[in-house]
């Protein structure tokens, strides 16, 4: 069975910082992997995908996530942090049937 | 023109009752989920259904019955609740094939 690890329960930066959360997976044969966004009380959010192809993808809301197969990583980026973007993000990595796997989730929150 | 909508939004109920929650996708997906997000945040599948055929069901009580009418809906049903049973349940549809999932609100479920 496949894992996403995020190491970072909470991160905290700045408004106009950037931002960087990281996310590893467990091999698979070929990884899809997903970042969602879920603002308090609110359902999931998807910011951005990887299927194949280039490695670095953009996503909306300004985000990017690069796909580093040596390092088993799919890391979330964005170059400036605005207050609404704090929120929970979860990486995720597909399984068989469409089944998702999803990491503990990164709580960001956005000092003004 | 909401695309994957589940009712009820909030459910506050008993120990021992037995309670519903519907889910319905305008979108014409072919898959749907329930995914269970416990008081950790932590999210994890419990039940697929593609075309109405239960394609995934994790390990989850056998309280817990998923039943879909047809492809637009997946409804679950939990009998004999118990204070554990407290979560957010999301729904969630895919279209066929490699892709991501649409999830909806969320039903947050609370057994007193």
């Amino acid at each position: 069975a496949q894992s996403v690890t995020q190491p970072d329960i909470h991160i905290t930066v700045s408004e106009g910082a950037s931002l960087e959360l990281r996310c590893n997976y467990s091999y698979g044969a070929t990884p899809y992997l997903f970042w969602y966004v879920q603002s308090p009380g609110q359902g999931l959010q998807l910011l951005l995908k990887y299927f194949s192809g280039d490695t670095l993808v953009q996503g909306i809301k300004g985000f990017e996530a690069e796909f580093k197969r040596s390092q088993s990583s799919f890391n979330l980026r964005k170059p400036s942090v605005h207050w609404s973007d704090a929120a929970e993000y979860f990486c995720a990595v597909r399984e068989y049937g469409n089944k998702l796997v999803f990491g503990a989730g990164t709580i960001l929150r956005v000092k003004s | 023109d909401t695309a994957v909508s589940q009712t009820p939004k909030y459910l506050v109920t008993q120990m021992g009752n037995d309670k519903s929650i519907k889910c319905e996708q305008n979108l014409g997906h072919d898959t749907m989920y329930w995914y269970k997000q416990d008081s950790k945040k932590f999210l994890k599948i419990m039940f697929s259904y593609n075309n109405k055929e239960l394609i995934i069901n994790e390990t989850v009580p056998n309280r817990f019955s998923p039943k879909s009418p047809d492809k637009a809906h997946l409804n679950l049903h939990i009998n004999s609740l118990e204070l554990g049973d407290s979560a957010v349940y999301f729904c969630a549809s895919s279209p066929a094939g490699i892709t991501e999932a649409f999830f909806g609100q969320g039903t947050r479920l609370t057994v007193v």
